[in-house]
């Protein structure tokens, strides 16, 4: 049964506190990718990866940075958290080669205060 | 930057009826996927139907594509409460190999028992 996993289902954090959300999948999958979730905007790309090291900005990386230092864990960072990036977020992945269903976690709820 | 279009935003019906559920699209695409989301969760995949293809079938789902005016539409027959969910499209936009998806705005579905 294929997995992605995010370390927190709901996190509180201040405004200013550097922020770690986890992402493991458990099906060797190339790519990764993170979004956030507002209501009546659906879900916009943050940042993707292809593959360990490697990552591309997505839609609103503005204030995030990622990391992929292992194929099965990717991770967003929020530098200095604010209080305009309280939000879903979610992770996915999908394999390289099409045709690209993404399987995703299961979110964090990130309220920043 | 939004690709998919949902139509209608709400849609409220009664159990046994169908839903359907409407997509629009900007640019060329290989496939065109079709999600679920249950209230604070992540998005589940439901189908995928590829461009060379009109319609596609799985159990009380029903979906259709027309490439020529770059729409798709999903019906959900006999609809159940535990139908209750959002419903978002996602296309590829011909992205290559990097599996990226460009998803909608959702259509909210309310199945009342």
């Amino acid at each position: 049964d294929v997995k992605v996993t995010q370390s927190s289902r709901y996190l509180v954090k201040r405004t200013g506190e550097k922020v770690f959300l986890e992402c493991v999948q458990d099906m060797d999958h190339e790519n990764m990718f993170w979004y956030r979730q507002d209501p009546g905007l659906g879900l916009r790309l943050i940042y993707f990866s292809y593959d360990v090291k490697m990552k591309e900005k997505g839609d609103i990386p503005e204030g995030y940075s990622v990391s992929r230092e292992k194929k099965e864990r990717f991770s967003l960072i929020l530098e200095s958290a604010s209080t305009n990036q309280t939000s879903m977020y979610l992770c996915a992945s999908n394999g390289a080669g099409g045709p690209y269903e993404q399987y995703f976690g299961p979110g964090t709820r990130l309220t920043v205060t | 930057s939004q690709q998919g279009e949902e139509d209608p935003q709400a849609l409220s019906i009664q159990e046994g009826e169908n839903a359907t559920m409407n997509c629009s699209y900007k640019t060329s695409i290989n496939n065109l996927q079709w999600y679920r989301q249950n209230s604070g969760r992540g998005l589940v995949h439901l189908i995928l139907i590829r461009s060379n293809e009109r319609e596609k079938h799985s159990g009380r789902l029903r979906v259709t594509l027309d490439t020529s005016k770059k729409s798709s539409s999903l019906l959900i027959t006999a609809s159940r409460a535990a139908d209750t969910a959002s419903y978002f499209c996602a296309t590829d936009g011909r992205s290559g190999n990097t599996g990226k998806l460009i998803f909608g705005q959702g259509t909210t579905l309310q199945v009342k028992p």
